[in-house]
């Protein structure tokens, strides 16, 4: 089954604990990209990578980190440090030189 | 920096049309998207303009204007199902990423 998935769908997390969000893909595709979206705000982008072993940070990379060590997957991790972390967050990918995004199913992630 | 904006939200009867606009202002411009997404759902692609003009795909046709920094989603005969949140982006040049509208959430009533 190709595509791209995200796990799991849903999460919870205490106060002060990391978590870590899962993103993997079997499309061969270059970029991969980490979006938060909040009610009533538009999709911002956390991280992004569009080659193995590298990444830029996003619009809103504080507290959050991520790693790019195979083409398949590109981690989450959200840190104690971000202090809102309850939102839903999306997953994409795309190729080179194609400018659309394939998303993944979300994860939502809530602090408890 | 980069802006975009669209109506927070919209309404509409079934069998209707609906415009829905976006503005945007960008530094360097390579491209808009329109997505649609379905509450709890992933966002999916709708339409991609990058010249001038009005492209089409069955009830959904997309507009842009460059020099206006304007677009529009049009969507005919309206059902049931597509009510759902539209989503503009915008893809500057020479970045591997693209910019957000907040949406337009549509409510299509029977």
């Amino acid at each position: 089954d190709g595509g791209i998935t995200q796990s799991p769908k849903y999460l919870f997390r205490k106060e002060g604990q990391n978590v870590t969000l899962s993103c993997e893909q079997n499309l061969n595709h270059d970029a991969m990209y980490w979006y938060r979206q909040d009610p009533g705000q538009g999709l911002r982008l956390i991280y992004y990578s569009q080659i193995v072993n590298d990444f830029q940070k996003g619009d809103i990379a504080e507290g959050y980190s991520v790693s790019r060590e195979k083409k398949e997957s590109f981690p989450l991790t959200v840190t104690s440090a971000q202090k809102n972390p309850t939102a839903f967050y999306l997953c994409a990918i795309s190729r080179q030189g194609d400018y659309g995004y394939t998303f993944g199913s979300g994860t939502r992630l809530t602090v408890v | 920096g980069q802006n975009i904006d669209q109506p927070t939200e919209m309404t509409a009867t079934e069998g209707a049309i609906v415009q829905i606009n976006c503005t945007y202002q960008t530094s360097g411009f390579n491209g808009l998207f329109w997505y649609q997404q379905h509450a709890g759902e992933a966002p999916t692609f709708l339409s991609y303009n990058v010249l001038d003009g009005l492209e089409e795909k069955g009830r959904f046709s997309s507009f842009l204007s460059r020099s206006k920094g304007y677009s529009y989603l049009l969507l005919k005969e309206l059902q049931m199902k597509d009510s759902a949140s539209y989503l503009c982006a915008v893809r500057p040049p020479d970045l591997g990423r693209l910019y957000f509208g907040r949406g337009t959430q549509l409510t299509v009533w029977p």
